[in-house]
Formats: structure tokens, C-alpha cells, sequence
């Protein structure tokens, strides 16, 4: 069936910082990919998307790409913040009427 | 516009009593579903609905959970009778299907602590 691995975490950087997130899927068809975010104490919300092969979602400096050949779809931000301390959750939908998750992404921006 | 309202945001109950979580969707949304997260086994699908109808109940743990949507525009998911290990944040979420390339909106979750 679907699926999405992404990396384990926590991942800690320092302020300013590069950060990538690794996600890599399986699905059959042509999926739409998402990440979200959640805040402590908050709902997931959605981050950016891409929905077919070679898309790039964009979002408040986050960026990932929709990499079909590699079924990858890696969140990267060029410089952190400590605000941008959250847990990151790739994500994917497909004709089975259903989003899949990934386990979630623990991230710590210290000042 | 507003966006997915869960309520209540927190409950603290007795283990053996019934809990009712209420979710109220994006209005126009198609789709509603309920998730569970934990520490130990993080987002977990409990069951989704389609135009109110259930369509996938395979992730409700057992027979004391139970969801329903009368309409459109409200959908409970109850406990009964609840027990310490129910305690997690539920969050209810809703989307337009659209083939597949809408994402989700979730409301703030519920926390509920069973005692």
C-alpha cells in the first residue's frame, strides 16, 4: 500500500541555519504531496504542496519538489528561525480517498 | 472563513465514563476525518466519512469508539466507557476531495485525559 518515510528526529540547528527534511513515498499513481507543520498545542496546517512531477511548493521560505524519479519530496529552508521550531509531517493523498502521514519530524532552532 | 472547530478543547474525565468529542468542518467540505496522536504512536486514522456517510472505520481501536455525522456540518466521535489509555489530543479535520490534490484542515484537537 502508500506510504511516506521521512526522517527521524529530533533535528536540532542552530539559528540561521540550512534545513533539509528528508521524505520519501510509495504510492501507485500520481499522488499529490503536502507538508504540514504543527505548533505546540495546535492542529496540523499545511505548510506547501505539489501535485504532480516536477512542481516545487513554496511557503514562507520552506521550498520542496515534487521528485518523481526519486519518489522523494525533501522540505528544505535556507536560513531557520527559532519560530520555526515545530514538528514537520509529510503527507500524501491518492486515488484511495485517503492522506497518508508520515511519523512526523521534530524541529529545534536554538538562538 | 472559519476554519475545522473541535470541542471541547480539553477534557479531564473519570475512566468508565462517556466522553463525546464535536467537530465542526470547513463548510462545502466532502470529506471529514477523525485522527488520534500519541507520544508512542503518533497520527493514527480512526475513520473518515464521505457526504456523511462512513466510509473507513478500520483504525477505531475497538467497539467503545463510535463516530457519527447527522449532517454536514457536525460529526461526534464518542467514548463509551473510556478507559486511562484513550488519553491522547483528537483531532478532527475536513477537505474537499477534489481527486486528491486538496489538502486537509484540522481544527486546534481536543486533549482528554482519562483518569
Amino acid at each position: 500500500g502508500d506510504s511516506v518515510t521521512q526522517m527521524e528526529g529530533p533535528v536540532t540547528l542552530s539559528e540561521e541555519a540550512f534545513l533539509t527534511i528528508n521524505c520519501t513515498y510509495t504510492a501507485t499513481g500520481y499522488p499529490s504531496l503536502f507538508w504540514y507543520v504543527q505548533y505546540p498545542g495546535e492542529g496540523l496546517q499545511l505548510l506547501l504542496k505539489a501535485t504532480k512531477a516536477d512542481d516545487k511548493g513554496s511557503n514562507k521560505g520552506f521550498e520542496a519538489t515534487y521528485r518523481k524519479e526519486t519518489t522523494s519530496f525533501h522540505l528544505e529552508k535556507g536560513s531557520v528561525q527559532v519560530s520555526d521550531s515545530a514538528v514537520y509531517f509529510c503527507a500524501l493523498s491518492s486515488g484511495t480517498y485517503k492522506y497518508i502521514f508520515g511519523t512526523g519530524t521534530r524541529l529545534k532552532v536554538l538562538a | 472563513d472559519a476554519g475545522v472547530i473541535q470541542s471541547p478543547r480539553h477534557e479531564v474525565t473519570e475512566m468508565g465514563q462517556e466522553v463525546t468529542l464535536r467537530c465542526k468542518p470547513i463548510s462545502g467540505h466532502d470529506y471529514l476525518f477523525w485522527y488520534r496522536q500519541t507520544m508512542m504512536r503518533g497520527l493514527e486514522l480512526l475513520i473518515y466519512f464521505n457526504n456523511n456517510v462512513p466510509i473507513d472505520d478500520s483504525g477505531m481501536p475497538e467497539d467503545r469508539f463510535s463516530a457519527k455525522m447527522p449532517n454536514a456540518s457536525f460529526s461526534t466521535l464518542k467514548i463509551q466507557p473510556s478507559e486511562p489509555r484513550d488519553s491522547a489530543v483528537y483531532f478532527c479535520a475536513s477537505s474537499l476531495w477534489q481527486g486528491g490534490n486538496q489538502p486537509q484542515h484540522f481544527g486546534d484537537g481536543t486533549r482528554l485525559s482519562i483518569l
